[in-house]
């Protein structure tokens, strides 16, 4: 079955130290983004990106990298520049041309800062 | 910018209630609209969609009606069951192609009692 794997599913980490979550899928959509949800604040976009070797930020950039060099994968770098990241983090993605509205998500990664 | 606007929660009702959660919206032209549900522990699922003014989408017995008059998006169900439990969210896709994904309300959590 087509999807979005999200890992890992629960991460800690102290302060100062940078963590990347993964995110991978095979519905051999273009388009890729990163969300940061907090409760009752909904989902900010923090970076999206539309085709390979290629990203924009979203909102909340600060202190988050990404890299784009597959297709498939789209991974999320928390940096220890990020003051608050204790949070969920969705992975979503999208095709281009019909269907481009409709956004697929990942089960979700959740970042505990010690 | 685009904004969507729901109701607070968390709405608890009893099973067999009707359901209605009240969505909002600020956008340019002719947006999508959608609503996702998110059920504990997990991402976002989509739950059904409108692309044009007077549009009803519809699924699992959950409706909206895409209302450009009153630039709203309600949510609603004629008999909600405790398997309905979940956090609801409205969100847009600007009619400009909107390459940065979604604009997402804050959510609504709700709540069915047996």
């Amino acid at each position: 079955d087509g999807g979005i794997t999200q890992s890992p599913k629960y991460l800690f980490r102290k302060e100062g130290q940078n963590v990347t979550l993964s995110c991978e899928q095979n519905l051999n959509h273009d388009a890729m983004y990163w969300y940061r949800q907090d409760p009752g604040q909904g989902l900010r976009l923090i970076y999206y990106s539309q085709i390979v070797n290629d990203f924009q930020k979203g909102d909340i950039a600060e202190g988050y990298s990404v890299s784009r060099e597959k297709k498939e994968s789209f991974p999320l770098t928390v940096t220890s520049a990020q003051k608050n990241p204790t949070a969920f983090y969705l992975c979503a993605s999208s095709p281009q041309g019909p269907g481009a509205n409709v956004l697929t998500f990942g089960a979700g990664s959740r970042l505990t800062v010690l | 910018g685009n904004s969507v606007t729901q109701m607070e929660g968390p709405v608890t009702l009893s099973e067999e209630a009707f359901l209605t959660i009240n969505c909002t919206y600020t956008a340019t032209g002719y947006p999508s609209l959608f609503w996702y549900v998110q059920y504990p522990g997990e991402g976002l699922q989509l739950l059904l969609k409108a692309t044009k003014a007077d549009d009803k989408g519809s699924n699992k017995g959950f409706e909206a009606t895409y209302r450009k008059e009153t630039t709203s998006f309600h949510l609603e169900k004629g008999s909600v069951q405790v398997s309905d439990s979940a956090v609801y969210f409205c969100a847009l896709r600007g009619s400009g192609g909107g390459a940065d994904g979604l604009t997402f309300g804050k959510g609504t959590h709700l709540i069915i009692q047996p």
